[in-house]
């Protein structure tokens, strides 16, 4: 059975402290997906990146970089430099490769950065 | 539109009583996906559409619960007879057919049922 999971319920930090987000999956299939998601109060689910099962590579994107294992089913986020507009749930999920692309998602963690 | 559109945004229903919850995809996004998040919870998958196919149902909860999509395009879910666990937002989300580059989820529908 597949299984995501965010083990972090809540996390606070200082501005400008670094932070990383714990994503620890579980599948027997050996092409998915995976990804993270951002939910800022207003409610809206922000995609923030993909990442194909045979790509391993890590990806940096401005703050954000992304750090996918395979040997240990890990697909953690960090963000350096956080600032109080990083303040948000964030959702790992892992698509189902079936066709439908339905996804598994954690169960979040929530990011408070304090001023 | 240039987003996926949910309404109402608040639903406050009596228990018992039937409610209908709308989205919007984006225009020429043929797949289309319901979602649960309840208090504390991720999210959970309840429906997929893909075009004209049959949509897959296999996470509705219960029968008390359906969607439809109409002309590949607007999705109605229907949560009959409503009880107090069913109080979650109801998120939808749209996807362009072509690949999963991620899906674009609407703000959602935040059920009270008292």
């Amino acid at each position: 059975a597949q299984k995501v999971t965010q083990a972090q319920t809540e996390i606070s930090v200082v501005e400008k402290e670094d932070v990383t987000l714990d994503c620890v999956y579980e599948t027997r299939d050996t092409t998915y997906y995976l990804f993270w998601y951002k939910q800022p109060p207003s409610g809206e689910l922000v995609f923030l990146i993909r990442r194909n099962s045979f790509d391993e590579q890590n990806e940096i994107s401005g703050r954000y970089s992304w750090n996918f294992q395979k040997s240990t089913s890990s697909f953690n986020f960090t963000i350096t430099a956080s600032q109080v507009v990083d303040s948000a749930v964030y959702f790992c999920a892992l698509s189902d490769p079936s066709g439908t692309y339905k996804y598994i998602f954690g169960t979040g963690t929530r990011l408070k950065v304090l001023a | 539109g240039a987003g996926v559109s949910q309404s109402p945004s608040n639903k406050v229903t009596e228990k018992g009583k039937d409610v209908e919850l709308r989205c919007d995809p984006i225009s020429g996004h043929t797949a289309l996906y319901w979602y649960r998040q309840s208090l504390g919870q991720g999210l959970e998958f309840l429906i997929y559409f893909q075009g004209n196919s049959a949509p897959d149902k296999s996470g509705l909860p219960s029968d008390r619960f359906s969607a439809e999509r109409t002309g590949g395009s607007v999705s109605t879910l229907t949560i009959q007879r409503t009880q107090q666990e069913d109080s979650a937002v109801y998120l939808c989300a749209s996807r362009s057919g072509t690949d999963d580059y991620g899906y674009t989820f609407g703000s959602g529908t935040r059920l009270t049922v008292v």
